[in-house]
Formats: C-alpha cells, structure tokens, sequence
C-alpha cells in the first residue's frame, strides 16, 4: 500500500520564521498532493492542491512544491494563525491517503 | 457559498451501524462528488472512500470495504454514510467533505460528526 511520510512529526518555531515541512510518497503520485491545515476541534482546511497550487482566499505566504515522491509545503513567514496541525494527502491513485500530521507549535 | 451540514452526534453499541447525514447547499450537487474522512481521537485523518453526486458511483477504502455504503439523495443534495458492525475502534468524528474539480482532494468540509461505539 502507498505510504505518505511526514517530517518533521513536530515542529516549533517563532512567529516571523520560514518553516518547511516535508511530504515523501513511497511511489510516484505525480503532482496529485494536496495540503491541509487543522485547527483544534474544526474540520481541515485546504490549502494547496496539485503540489503546488494556491486554494482561493489562502494567504500568499503558504506555498508548495514537489513532484513525484518528494513535496514541500513552505510558510515564507509565520503568523500566530499558522500554528496547527498540517496533513499532505495523496490523490493519484485509491486509497486517498493522509500523511500522519506536522503539528506545528509555538517556540 | 458551499455549505455542508453534518447530522448530529451519535453513540452506538458494538456491533450497531449509524448513518450519518451531509446536507450540501451552494453547489451543484450533481456534478461534484463527497468524500467521508474520519479522524479517531487524537489520531490523524482516514480517508474512506467517495459518492459521485452525478451517478451514485462509488469507491471505499479497503479498510471499511464490506461495512461502509455512501448513498446520495440529489432532490434533497444530501448524501448519507452509513457504517455497520461498529466496533470500538470506529470512534471518531466522521467529516464530509466536496471533492475537487480536478481530484479527490477535499475542498470544503462539513462540521463533523462524533460518532461514539461503546457498550
């Protein structure tokens, strides 16, 4: 079965900070990944899909890249809204898989 | 603008099914599909499978393959998911959410629905 790795698993980091988090697929998927946020108790938030594109209304500092295996999804500057918990998903091919989560915490 | 409404939460006995309720306004239902997600307390987001608003088709994960069926009404625009032989390990909250124009990426949600399974 296809595996989606995140890393790092927890990430601390001050507001102002360029944060990267990291998505490897265990088999190519493409550009098919997309990117969510979530808060405490909300539904997840899409934030980019096809590796690379910006979901409407999402604030231009997210940004992701990748192709392939191998994804990123950069904060170019962090605000105190950003600190979540973020998934990768894959949606090559089915199952439609999660990454186990980046929670992204305040230093 | 896109809303998707979740029946309320549920609490079952082992071995019991629920059907959850996704009530969707805001979009043409016919032409877009749902995907049901879960998330187990705590835990991180399952995929489980999605309906096609325009032809009732479907495709589950392996994992509820067998337990799981996703039915749509399009004269209400809702769509149900109903889980049957729970067990303990089905608790979680269950999120619907619309598919992607170009994908089973998941673009808008509902509020999620708790589901508990105890005895």
């Amino acid at each position: 079965d296809m595996q989606m790795t995140q890393s790092p698993t927890t990430l601390s980091a001050s507001v102002g900070d360029r944060v990267i988090i990291t998505c490897r697929a265990s088999e190519s998927i493409g550009s098919w990944l997309a990117w969510y946020q979530q808060k405490p108790g909300k539904a997840p938030k899409l934030l980019i899909y096809r590796a690379s594109s910006l979901e409407s209304g999402v604030p231009s500092r997210f940004s992701g890249s990748g192709s392939g295996t191998e994804f990123t999804l950069t904060i170019s500057s962090l605000q105190p809204d950003d600190f979540a918990i973020y998934y990768c998903q894959q949606y090559n091919s089915y199952p439609c898989i999660f990454g186990q989560g980046t929670k992204l915490e305040i230093k | 603008q896109v809303q998707l409404v979740q029946s309320g939460a549920e609490v079952k006995k082992p071995g019991a099914s629920v059907k959850v309720s996704c009530k969707a306004s805001g979009f043409t239902f016919t032409s877009s599909g749902i995907t049901w997600v879960r998330q187990a307390p705590g835990q991180g987001l399952e995929w489980m499978g999605w309906i096609s608003g325009f032809n009732g088709n479907t495709n589950y994960a392996q994992k509820v393959q067998g337990r799981v069926t996703m039915t749509r009404d399009t004269s209400t625009s809702t769509a149900y998911m109903e889980l049957r032989s729970l067990r303990p390990d089905d608790t979680a909250v269950y999120f619907c959410a619309r598919r992607g124009d170009y994908g089973d990426y998941q673009v808008d949600w509902g509020q999620g629905t708790l589901v508990t399974v105890s005895s």
